[in-house]
C-alpha cells in the first residue's frame, strides 16, 4: 500500500510570492491534515480536511489555506511568502472516521523562502 | 500558544538507560495523546497511544504513564538502543491535533 505522497520535496521562494502544495493520501484515508515544523516550535496544526470539507483549523493567518478534492488529495496554498514561512511542511492522513486515531505522515515540503 | 508543553528539549542517555520525556496540557478536552517518532529526513510515524481512562500502556520498550488529574504524561523507553536515537513528539487530540516542540533523543553506544 503506497504510503502519504508529497509534492514538491523541496522549494525555494522569494518573499512576497505564492505556493501551492499537494499531498495524496493513503488509498481509502478521507481526512488530511496540515502541519508547519520548524526548529523549536514543534509540529503546529494548520488545518484539517475530511470528505472535501474543512472539519479543524489551527490558528495561523488568512494567507494559509488549503482544499481537498473528492479522490481525497488535499492541496495548502500559502500566499503573500514572509520569511517566517520558511519550514518544513507536512501532511498527514488518517482513515477520519473519529477525530483522533493514527496519523500517518509524508516525509514533507521543505520551503525556504529568500 | 503552544496547547502541549514538552520536556526537556534535548537528552543524551548511555545505551540501556531509561530516558524518560515528559508532556504536560492544559485543555480538558484532550480525549487522545500519541507519541510519535521521527527520524531525520522522514516524516513523524506513531509509536505508541493512550486515551485518558487508562493510567498507563506499554507496548515492547515504550511506555506511556498518564495522570489525568496532573493534566500530565510521559514516555518512558526501556532499555534504550542507539536505534531509538530521534526525535520523540508528544502530542493531544480533539478537534485536531496539537504537538509538543519535540525532544531530541541521543542514545550513546
Amino acid at each position: 500500500k503506497a504510503g502519504v505522497t508529497q509534492t514538491p520535496r523541496y522549494l525555494i521562494k522569494t518573499r512576497g510570492q505564492q505556493v501551492t502544495l499537494s499531498c495524496s493520501p493513503i488509498s481509502g484515508h478521507r481526512s488530511v491534515s496540515w502541519y508547519q515544523q520548524t526548529p523549536g516550535q514543534g509540529l503546529q496544526f494548520l488545518f484539517e480536511y475530511f470528505s472535501e470539507t474543512q472539519r479543524n483549523k489551527g490558528n495561523f493567518p488568512g494567507r494559509f489555506s488549503g482544499r481537498q478534492f473528492s479522490n481525497s488529495r488535499s492541496e495548502m496554498n500559502v500566499s503573500t511568502l514572509e520569511l517566517g514561512d520558511s519550514a518544513l511542511y507536512l501532511c498527514a492522513s488518517s482513515l477520519g472516521t473519529r477525530q483522533t486515531g493514527e496519523l500517518f505522515f509524508g516525509e514533507g515540503s521543505r520551503l525556504t523562502v529568500l | 500558544q503552544q496547547q502541549v508543553k514538552q520536556s526537556p528539549q534535548s537528552l543524551i542517555v548511555q545505551k540501556g538507560g531509561i530516558p524518560i520525556i515528559n508532556c504536560a496540557y492544559e485543555n480538558t478536552a484532550f480525549d487522545y495523546f500519541p507519541w510519535y517518532q521521527q527520524f531525520p529526513g522522514k516524516g513523524p510515524a506513531l509509536l505508541i497511544a493512550i486515551r485518558p481512562d487508562v493510567s498507563e500502556k506499554k507496548e515492547g520498550r515504550f511506555t506511556i504513564s498518564f495522570n489525568k488529574s496532573a493534566k500530565q504524561f510521559s514516555l518512558h523507553i526501556m532499555d534504550s538502543q542507539p536505534g531509538d536515537s530521534a526525535t520523540y513528539f508528544c502530542a493531544a487530540s480533539a478537534k485536531g491535533f496539537y504537538f509538543g516542540t519535540g525532544t531530541s533523543l541521543t542514545v550513546i553506544p
